[in-house]
């Protein structure tokens, strides 16, 4: 299947600094991007759909000024956290579909930040 | 409302038995279903997926998964449960051209040798 690969897959970060995700496919091209965020033990809430070129959906309640999404190829997209704050400590996991003819999406490693 | 449930949080089988996680789903439109896996602090595996065709499909690792249109479900099965199969998985379905997925909230199977 295809590869989605997520950096870092580790963080550690103090309170009010930023935090930059990235996702790249590996051996696709993805006009769409997918990001999500996991509570332990929980399911998978999507915060955005990132799109190539134009300007990220956010869903409802995510904030577009803290979770900054950028789709400037179409093999990366970044998450990046700003002005992290502990509430922010979370998996982070991000997603792409192949479209040229797959049609289940595939997952990046994803990212455990934590913000101290 | 699109939605897909996972009634169990937690399965546990004897290790060589088989097993079953279950998962229904309510979406408008032909349903594109997917069962993943998740092993701690890491993404998401793809195991297998419903598109069209047989209602028996067969993925990753031994797993298979069976939609049942009448009852709307698509329960993941395994003839015989390892302890490696240990792990979370999620069911999760899209319907037709619409791009987001609707997830299960996650059953977490626990295989004892």
């Amino acid at each position: 299947g295809a590869v989605v690969s997520q950096h870092p897959s580790r963080v550690i970060c103090k309170s009010g600094t930023s935090v930059k995700i990235e996702c790249r496919s590996l051996d696709f091209q993805a006009t769409t991007m997918f990001w999500y965020r996991q509570f332990p033990k929980q399911s998978l809430m999507l915060m955005a759909t990132s799109n190539e070129g134009s300007k990220a959906t956010y869903e409802q309640g995510v904030e577009k000024d803290k979770f900054l999404i950028n789709h400037a190829s179409l093999t990366l997209s970044t998450l990046t956290v700003t002005s992290a704050h502990p509430e922010d400590s979370s998996f982070y996991i991000c997603s792409a579909r192949d479209e040229r003819g797959n049609t289940e999406a595939f997952f990046g490693q994803g990212t455990r930040l934590t913000v101290v | 409302a699109q939605s897909v449930a996972q009634p169990e949080d937690q399965v546990n089988v004897a290790e060589g038995n088989p097993l079953t996680v279950k998962c229904t789903y309510s979406v408008s439109g032909n349903p594109y279903l997917f069962w993943y896996v998740q092993y701690p602090n890491r993404g998401l595996q793809f195991l297998l997926k419903y598109i069209t065709g047989d209602n028996l499909v067969k993925g990753s690792y031994g797993f298979e998964a069976e939609f049942n249109k009448s009852q709307t479900s698509f329960h993941l099965k395994k003839p015989s449960a390892l302890v490696s199969d240990s792990a979370l998985y999620f069911c999760a379905v899209r319907a037709g051209n619409n791009r987001k997925l609707i997830w299960g909230l996650g059953t977490s199977l626990a295989v004892n040798p």
